[in-house]
Parts: C-alpha cells; structure tokens; sequence
C-alpha cells in the first residue's frame, strides 16, 4: 500500500530564509507525486505535481520540488519565504488503485514571522 | 466557470439526523471525489465516482452513501449522525492526475 510521510507537522521560519517542507512515500509502482497548499478556511490548491517527467519540478509562487527515487522523497523548497506563504502544505501520492485516487500526508503548518 | 463548488458551508446535526452535502462541478471532469479532513490526519477518501452512475468506496465510506446521476454532480449523504462524523467535508474533481477541490463543508454533530 502507498503512504506519505511528512517530517514536522509544524515549520516555522523567517521572512526571506530558505522553506523545506519534508516529504518521504512508499509506493510499489512508481509514483505520481503532489503538493498542495491550504490557506485558512479554504480548499486545496495544487502547488505542483511529478509525473515521471523532469525530476525538478517548479511551481506557483516560486515553490519547486526534487523528485528523488533513491530517497524516495519529494522535499518542497522555496529559496526566500514570504509572509503570504503561511498556510498548510499537503503532499499527496497518487494511488496505486487508479482511478487517480490520492493518499495524503497529514500536513505541515507552516508559519513566517517578520 | 466557477469550479467545483459546495454546500452548505457550515451545519450543525443532532446524532441521528441525516443530511445530504452538495458538489456540483462545472468542468466536465469524469471523476469525483468526497474527502473529509481531520485535524493532523491530513485527508482521508470517503467515496469516488469515475463517472455518472459509477461509484465505490474510498478509504473511510462508513456512515455515508452516494450517488451520480449526473456528470456534474456528487452528493454526499449521512444517513444517521454521529459524532466521529464532525468534520470538514471537501469534494473534488479532476480528470488525469490532477484533482480540484471545492471550498469544503464544515459539520459538526452534537
């Protein structure tokens, strides 16, 4: 069965340093792989997505991701942080039983302070 | 397009009230899809449809029913409530791998 793991279910950082936001699957196909973004009171969006093309993967808003098969993770990043960036960050891998079914993480929150 | 939109927004239930929590998309998407986000348990699927008069069950269906009669539509019904159901209710759409999700549905049974 497919799984997410995501490292630190809250992260908090300065306005203008380096986001890391931890993800780490388990899958026995390879894997379609996903990051959304939920700000307060809203639904998800999609912040970018692999599928089994470049391994970097860029995004909205300046955020990217690096597919690693050896690792088996898929880190999101974002080289300065914004104030606006403060929301809750879902990865998410497609599942293995089709029909585009997706297993979610259980969250990082993430904070910006000035 | 206004996407996939949902309601109510917000619901108060007594236990063992029923009630039903529209999804409507206007995209065309074949799949749909009902989730329900608890706090640090990220989303877990509750039932899907790849298509109209198409639907099976997700990770987590007990307690609830749906049905498709229509492309367009998904509604998600709660037959008898109970409290484990309190949550937030999304409903999503996609067609690829790439799913839409609507605003959400706040429910809380008391």
């Amino acid at each position: 069965a497919q799984s997410v793991t995501q490292l630190g279910s809250h992260v908090s950082v300065s306005e203008g340093a380096l986001v890391l936001l931890r993800c780490n699957y388990s899958s026995s196909v390879p894997p379609y792989l996903f990051w959304y973004v939920q700000y307060p009171n809203q639904g998800l969006q999609l912040l970018l997505k692999y599928t089994s093309a470049a391994t970097l993967v860029k995004g909205i808003n300046g955020f990217e991701a690096e597919f690693k098969k050896s690792e088996t993770s898929f880190h999101l990043t974002k080289p300065s942080a914004h104030m606006s960036d403060a929301a809750e960050y879902f990865c998410a891998v497609s599942g293995d039983g089709g029909y585009n079914k997706l297993i979610f993480g259980a969250g990082t929150r993430l904070a910006v302070h000035p | 397009n206004a996407g996939v939109t949902q309601t109510p927004k917000f619901r108060i239930l007594k236990i063992g009230q029923s009630m039903t929590l529209q999804c409507t998309q206007d995209m065309n998407h074949n799949y749909m899809y009902w989730y329900r986000q608890d706090p640090g348990m990220g989303l877990k699927l509750i039932y899907y449809s790849v298509g109209a008069g198409i639907t099976d069950k997700g990770e987590v269906p007990n307690g609830y029913n749906v049905s498709r009669s229509t492309t367009e539509d998904f509604p998600l019904r709660l037959e008898l409530a109970a409290p484990s159901q309190t949550s937030v209710y999304f409903c999503a759409s996609g067609t690829g791998n790439e799913q839409f999700f609507g605003p959400g549905t706040r429910l809380t049974v008391l």
